[in-house]
């Protein structure tokens, strides 16, 4: 049972475009959602959140929009970089749930051309 | 800051043969720890879930007696994948967390087992 789903395995994007990556989730007890970027062989790197009291959350070239109703959440990245190229998995937490364990997506590899 | 580390990087052993993975935090007390596999192509799967000096808690389908994980200290959690077979080749990332569960975890660049 997926309960994070990034329906996108991958996304292709010209340098300087904006990429919209997107993430559906069916659990309702999540409320607190993460993005991570990830580069092979290496371990994810936090990048940015939003708490479901938000619908907006924005940090330098990236922004997470919220929509509770729809259990649905993108990140997008503007404008688009080579050095974005890598893997993005979204991640959800459910509110009281013991030690908060994350709950990842399929995760969707963007690319970014010159 | 928030930096966390696993050792070794990568892994080759026999079939049979037990591997020791750990996973530092580096420049923070982690009250918590986790640990994760990968699968090529693949979401990362939560294996277990440990607290210093508490047992751990392990996701349902994860063997414990075979994936043994110790955290000792605030900084240490280790993972022993025990008498390991070809289809425990994975990728294992472990995650430290300083507070408590709206914190942000922080993941450790991961450790590629390769089982003969």
């Amino acid at each position: 049972d997926q309960q994070v789903k990034q329906n996108s395995p991958s996304l292709s994007v010209q340098e300087g475009r904006i990429s919209i990556l997107n993430c559906d989730y069916t659990n309702s007890m999540f409320d607190y959602f993460l993005w991570y970027k990830k580069y092979p062989a290496e371990g994810p790197t936090f990048l940015i959140s939003i708490s479901s009291i938000k619908d907006k959350n924005e940090d330098g070239r990236f922004t997470v929009f919220l929509n509770k109703s729809a259990k649905h959440l993108s990140l997008h990245i503007v404008p688009s970089q080579p050095g974005d190229s890598a893997v993005y998995f979204c991640a959800a937490v459910a509110g009281g749930t013991s030690y908060g364990k994350l709950t990842f997506g399929q995760g969707t590899i963007l690319t970014v051309h010159p | 800051g928030a930096v966390v580390s696993q050792h070794p990087s990568w892994v080759i052993c026999k079939s049979g043969t037990s591997v020791k993975i750990e996973c530092r935090s580096l420049d923070f007390q982690a009250t918590t720890m986790f640990w994760y596999r990968q699968f090529p192509k693949q979401s990362l799967m939560l294996m277990a879930t440990s607290n210093e000096g508490s047992k751990a808690t392990y996701e349902q389908g994860v063997e414990k007696d075979k994936f043994l994980i110790n955290h000792a200290s605030l900084t240490l959690s280790t993972l022993t994948v025990t008498s390991a077979h070809p289809e425990d080749s994975s990728f294992y990332i472990c995650s430290a967390r300083r507070g408590g569960p709206g914190d942000t975890q922080y993941f450790g660049p991961g450790t590629r087992l390769t089982v003969l």
